[in-house]
């Protein structure tokens, strides 16, 4: 069965520094995002992306934040500078027809 | 505003009981609606889509009312493998907002 995969499982990072988190949606997948949860708290939308373009963003995707499709297969999230509360689960999914989404494992950022 | 209020529980009911969760949401502008589970430490996994005349897959009912704008989960029979956080997740065109969750703990 196809998934969606992230990349790395966990980073480290100290603050100020730029950090990209990779994703590869699943093939034949359309539209894609990337949501973030701080520990213990919900699930939150950061961004979607389609036809090679942000769609739609949240107040929480500010200037620091991008993204990317630089290829047919990844989809990345660049933080230019980290914060320490960007410590935090990003996830990344994909869905067809902007409906029933898939996500992927995560990646643990952790800001120092 | 967009908002989706679930109470967070947690739910701790016996192995074999019946249980039901509700969602609200604020906007009616709403167009899709979910049920996803997550595991701790884990991605969200899709349970169901909620459909305006409701839909049953095996053990789960889920049931939406547009008018007063909330959502339903039912589990019968409920399993240990059952125990997660249920979080119910509501769609605005692009963008896709999740309540904080309702946990259940599904006791032997």
């Amino acid at each position: 069965e196809p998934e969606v995969t992230q990349t790395p499982s966990h980073q480290v990072t100290q603050m100020g520094q730029e950090v990209i988190l990779r994703c590869v949606p699943i093939s034949n997948h359309l539209y894609f995002y990337w949501y973030r949860q701080i520990l213990g708290q919900k699930v939150e939308f950061l961004v979607s992306f389609y036809n090679n373009e942000i769609s739609e963003k949240s107040e929480i995707f500010d200037d620091q934040f991008s993204v990317e499709r630089p290829d047919g297969s990844n989809f990345t999230l660049k933080i230019r500078s980290t914060k320490l509360e960007d410590s935090a689960m990003y996830f990344c999914a994909s869905t067809r027809e902007a409906n029933e989404q898939f996500f992927g494992p995560g990646t643990r950022l952790t800001v120092l | 505003r967009k908002e989706v209020e679930q109470d967070p529980g947690p739910f701790n009911v016996p192995e074999g009981a019946t249980v039901a969760f509700n969602c609200t949401y604020s906007n009616s502008a709403s167009q899709s609606f979910f049920w996803y589970r997550q595991d701790c430490r884990k991605e969200p996994k899709l349970l169901m889509s909620v459909y305006s005349s409701g839909n049953e897959d095996g053990r789960f009912t889920a049931q939406l009312n547009r008018a007063s704008q909330y959502i339903s989960l039912l589990i019968r029979d409920s399993k240990l493998s059952d125990s997660a956080t249920y979080l119910c997740v509501v769609n605005y065109g692009q963008n896709f907002v999740f309540g904080p969750g309702t946990r259940l703990s599904v006791l032997p």
